[in-house]
């Protein structure tokens, strides 16, 4: 089944401590990111990657770090997590074409839901 | 940072009814989507329109775009009690950039 993963679906932390959360799709995507929830903020674009090292800042991207050392895998670290980094997080992950302004539908996973206090 | 608007915030019809909501945007763009979230859960693709398309239909979901107005609709006819989600559109903007700006969002109720 095509699927983008995450794990762990809900994470309760203190201030400072480093967290990762795993990122994992099956479909060969090329494109992948991370996007944060936040009531009437919608979504906000935090990292994305083209593709294996090529990564660049969405529109939040401060307090975050990302890394793409395979394909299918694209995780999110939070080094020192702070309060206002607890948010709904989601991965997803699409096929992006080669030709200029051809973009797809993006697949998203099933959310992270982080507390940070 | 720039994102698109959803109008309006929420709505509530009876099953059986249209439901109609917009999104504004404010940059030219490549194309773009709208998605669908059940309560708290991902994100679920509905439909794509590019950018030189002013119209696209996909079952009950029809999607209008007009780029000089910065503005898109998404109707869902006849609509249903599992219909009840919040409705989002994505812009991909032709920035040179590949970032996605997802709107805030219309919350849909449907009454049965």
């Amino acid at each position: 089944e095509a699927q983008v993963t995450q794990n762990p679906r809900y994470l309760i932390t203190v201030t400072g401590k480093k967290l990762t959360v795993t990122c994992s799709q099956n479909m060969n995507h090329e494109y992948m990111s991370w996007y944060r929830q936040d009531p009437g903020l919608g979504l906000r674009q935090i990292y994305y990657s083209m593709n294996v090292e090529v990564t660049d800042k969405g529109d939040v991207p401060e307090g975050y770090k990302v890394s793409r050392k395979e394909k299918r895998n694209f995780p999110l670290i939070l080094e020192s997590p702070s309060p206002n980094q607890t948010s709904l997080y989601f991965c997803a992950s699409s096929f992006k074409g080669g030709l200029a302004g051809y973009s797809y539908e993006q697949y998203f996973g099933p959310g992270t839901r982080l507390t940070v206090t | 940072s720039q994102q698109g608007e959803e109008d309006p915030q929420a709505l509530s019809i009876q099953e059986g009814e249209n439901a109609t909501m917009n999104c504004s945007y404010k940059t030219s763009i490549n194309n773009l989507q709208w998605y669908r979230q059940n309560s708290g859960r991902g994100l679920v693709h509905l439909i794509l329109i590019r950018s030189n398309e002013r119209e696209k239909h996909s079952g009950r979901l029809r999607v209008t775009l007009d780029t000089s107005k910065k503005s898109s609709s998404l109707l869902i006819t006849a609509s249903r009690a599992a219909d009840t989600a919040s409705y989002f559109c994505a812009t991909d903007p032709t920035s040179g950039t590949y970032k996605y700006i997802f709107g805030t969002g219309t919350r849909l109720k449907v009454l049965a």
